[in-house]
Order: structure tokens, then C-alpha cells, then sequence
């Protein structure tokens, strides 16, 4: 089955800086990737996706890259605040349908 | 205001209780989906169902049950079998399985 594998696991940067959270999988027939973000106690919101037909999406301050290739995709921030602290999940759907999770970065951006 | 809601927040049981916790949507999703996540973990996949009176097995279903009897509800009982309950419980949605999946505000379980 599809095997996600996420890092690093713990990232701090300083506001302003970027962030960079990498994942690869291994189930080539994957074609969907999400990012999630989890803030305590909350569950995961989606801030991002990319399908495999695309190399590279944007959203304002968020960005993800994805390497069918390679089989890797990240996550990159820019300009980070302090409200982008939180755990960020990356997740790849499998040739069954079903979305396979790597463990989480925790991100802290300091003042 | 749409969304998928899951009660209680928290949840408090003894060992060898089964317990069942509420996930609703009113967002007329096709297909809920039922994850458990311990820390330092990533989600891990109970159940899941794409229709109503209709689910499969996830990744670690041993010790759990389900059933869809409406659309927009999908509880999940715990059951005493479930050697390691305790856990936050995260129930998800989505239009049709090939579409994006939301989650819900999450059920921190407890048994002691």
C-alpha cells in the first residue's frame, strides 16, 4: 500500500522567513495530494491541493511543488506569521481511493 | 451554516465500555470517513463509506463498528475489544472519493 513519509518533524523559523515541509510517497498510481493544517485541540483544515496533473500550485503565501518523478511534493510558506504555527499533515490518495497521511511537521514561527 | 459537527468534545469512559461517538454533516456529502489520531502521528483510517448502507474496513478497523443509515450521519462505536481506545477521533467528508475531504472539530476519547 502507499507508504508517506514526512520532514522534518519539527521546523522553527523566524517571522518572516519561509518554510519548507517535504513528503515523499511511494504508490506511483497516487494522484491527489493535500496539505493539511492543525491547530491544538482542533481537526486538520485544508489549505492546499494539488492533482498530478500539475507541477506546481499557488495560494497567496502557500505553495506546493509536486515531482511525479521523484514521487515527492512539498509545502512552501513565505513570509510567515505567527498564526502559521501549528502541525501541518501532508497526505497522498492511494489506487484505492483512500488517503494515506504522513506524521505531521509541527511548525513554530517565532516573533 | 454547513459543516460537519461531532459530539461530545471530550469523552470520558471506563475499560470495557463500549462508547459512541456523533458525526454529522448537512453538507450533502456522498462519502464519511472515520480516522484516529495519537501523538506524533499521522491520521490513521478506521472506516469509511462512499454511501448510505455502505462501508469498508480502513487501516486499523479491529475493535471498532459503524453504520450509515443516512447520509449525513456516521457514528462510530468503540467497543471493549479495542485494546488502546484512548485517542482523538476525527470524523471527514467529502462530495464523492474522489473529491476533498473536510474534517470536523475531532472527539478527544479517554478510557481509563
Amino acid at each position: 500500500g502507499e507508504n508517506v513519509e514526512q520532514h522534518p518533524s519539527t521546523l522553527s523559523v523566524q517571522e518572516g522567513d519561509s518554510a519548507v515541509i517535504k513528503c515523499t510517497y511511494s504508490d506511483s498510481a497516487s494522484n491527489y495530494f493535500p496539505w493539511y493544517k492543525q491547530e491544538l485541540g482542533k481537526g486538520p483544515q485544508l489549505i492546499i491541493d494539488i492533482r498530478s496533473n500539475v507541477g506546481e500550485k499557488k495560494d497567496q503565501r502557500i505553495a506546493v511543488t509536486l515531482n511525479k518523478t521523484a514521487k515527492h511534493f512539498s509545502l512552501h510558506i513565505t513570509e510567515t506569521q505567527p498564526e502559521d504555527s501549528a502541525v501541518y499533515f501532508c497526505a497522498a490518495r492511494d489506487s484505492w481511493g483512500k488517503l494515506q497521511f504522513g506524521a505531521g511537521t509541527q511548525v513554530v514561527v517565532t516573533p | 451554516d454547513g459543516g460537519i459537527t461531532q459530539s461530545p468534545k471530550y469523552l470520558f469512559r471506563k475499560e470495557g465500555q463500549n462508547v459512541t461517538l456523533s458525526c454529522e454533516q448537512n453538507l450533502n456529502h456522498d462519502a464519511m470517513y472515520w480516522y484516529r489520531q495519537d501523538p506524533g502521528q499521522g491520521l490513521r483510517l478506521i472506516y469509511y463509506s462512499q454511501i448510505v448502507n455502505d462501508f469498508q474496513k480502513g487501516d486499523i478497523a479491529e475493535g471498532y463498528s459503524v453504520s450509515r443509515e443516512k447520509k449525513e450521519s456516521f457514528p462510530l462505536t468503540v467497543t471493549s475489544a479495542q485494546k488502546n481506545p484512548t485517542a482523538f477521533y476525527l470524523c471527514a467528508s467529502s462530495r464523492d472519493r474522489g473529491s476533498e475531504q473536510y474534517f470536523g472539530p475531532g472527539t478527544r476519547l479517554t478510557v481509563t
